[in-house]
Order: C-alpha cells, then structure tokens, then sequence
C-alpha cells in the first residue's frame, strides 16, 4: 500500500514564527503536492513538484515556499506564519500527472493531513 | 484559470434515500476524478472518467462524465450510514493541472 505520512496531525504556532511542515512517501512517486482545505473551499493547491528540486507554484503560493531534496520528501514552509494560514494541511502523491498504463494511473494518494493554528 | 463548482455544499438525507452530487467545470477537461473523504479522514480516490459521455458503476455509486466532458456527477443508490463524507470532484485540465470542487458533505440520518 501507498503510504504518505506527515510530520505532525496537529500544529499550534505563533504569528511570526516559521513553521515547517514535511511530507514524506514510501512509494516512488514523481510528483508530490501540498494542499490546503477550508470549509467550503474545497482542496486549493499550493505549491508542486514534479521531480527532485523541481517545484511549480499552484494556486495559492503567497506566504509559502517549499522544498524537494529527496524523491520522497516534500516540505511546506510558511517563512512567517499568520493566522490566515490557520487551516488544514493536506501533502499528496501520484506516480504521474499524464496518462499512462490503466485508468487510475495519476491517482493521488493523501497524508493524513496536520491542522495548523497560528495564534 | 480553471473553476469547478460542485452543489450542493450539504445534503441531508434519510438512510434509504438517494443521493447526488454535480460537478461543473468552467472549462474542458481532460478528466475527471472523485474522492471521499470521511469525517476526520483525508480524501481518498474513487474513481477516474475519461471519455465523453463515460458512465461507471461501483456497487451503489453510479458515477457519470457528461458529453461535452465539462461536468459530472456522483449518484448513490439507497444511501447507508457508511456513506457519510464529503466527496470531491476534481477536473483534470489540457494543461495536466488538477482543480478540486468545493466539495459535498453528506450526512445520512438513520
């Protein structure tokens, strides 16, 4: 089974602090993601990446950064955290963002998610 | 950029009854994907559409990709406690990127 883990499931920080939130998968996967989900919203994509060192802005960048070290590892920065970033994180891979081999070939898997504070 | 819109935001229903969720999206889409989510839990894949007009079938989820591959929708026969969640829709755009709905949020009332 796929397994993607996160650092912490819940996180409380101060306004101002720098908050570092990792991500890591056991499966290979090329391409990993960093969501955040507020009510109503739905899931709004921050940042992603394709390959090692690779990172591509989502839909949501402003007040994030991320790195990519090692396949596996994919860590979400808020350089200084506000409390409009109170909200759940949620990381994801895929094995691949185009078509491939069978129907679910760019299935994402989900972390199960940390619920960030800022106070 | 990309919008999908997914209604109703909620839905309450009796356990036995059915259940649908729409997906609209403001663009073509390459494909279309749903996902659950249970309370306190994170998403989890259901299913992928890809060809215009596509219909499939999971026991009681009958899940349909319209013909101008723009929307799509979820529908469970006889609901049951177990299908309580919040089930997404997640489009699939030419440009590979993927765009979640907003979501539903089903609670089923024995």
């Amino acid at each position: 089974d796929v397994k993607v883990t996160q650092s912490s499931r819940y996180l409380v920080k101060r306004t101002g602090e720098k908050v570092f939130l990792e991500c890591v998968q056991d499966m290979d996967h090329e391409n990993m993601f960093w969501y955040r989900q507020d009510p109503g919203l739905g899931l709004r994509l921050i940042y992603f990446s394709y390959d090692v060192k690779m990172k591509e802005k989502g839909d949501i960048p402003e007040g994030y950064s991320v790195s990519r070290e090692k396949k596996e590892r994919f860590s979400l920065i808020l350089e200084s955290a506000s409390t409009n970033q109170t909200s759940m994180y949620l990381c994801a891979s895929s094995l691949s963002t185009s078509g491939g081999p069978g129907p679910n070939y760019n299935e994402q898997f989900f972390g199960p998610g940390t619920r960030l504070t800022v106070l | 950029g990309q919008q999908v819109m997914q209604i109703p935001q909620y839905q309450h229903v009796q356990e036995g009854e059915d259940f649908t969720t729409y997906c609209n999206s403001s663009t073509t889409l390459s494909n279309i994907q749903w996902y659950k989510q249970r309370p306190g839990g994170h998403p989890v894949f259901l299913i992928q559409l890809v060809k215009s007009g596509e219909v499939k079938k999971q026991k009681r989820l009958t899940f349909q990709f319209g013909e101008a591959k723009k929307n799509s929708s979820l529908h469970i026969t006889a609901t049951q406690t177990t299908d309580v969640g919040t089930y997404f829709c997640a489009g699939r755009n030419a440009g590979n990127m993927l765009t979640f709905g907003g979501g539903t949020r089903l609670m089923v009332k024995p």
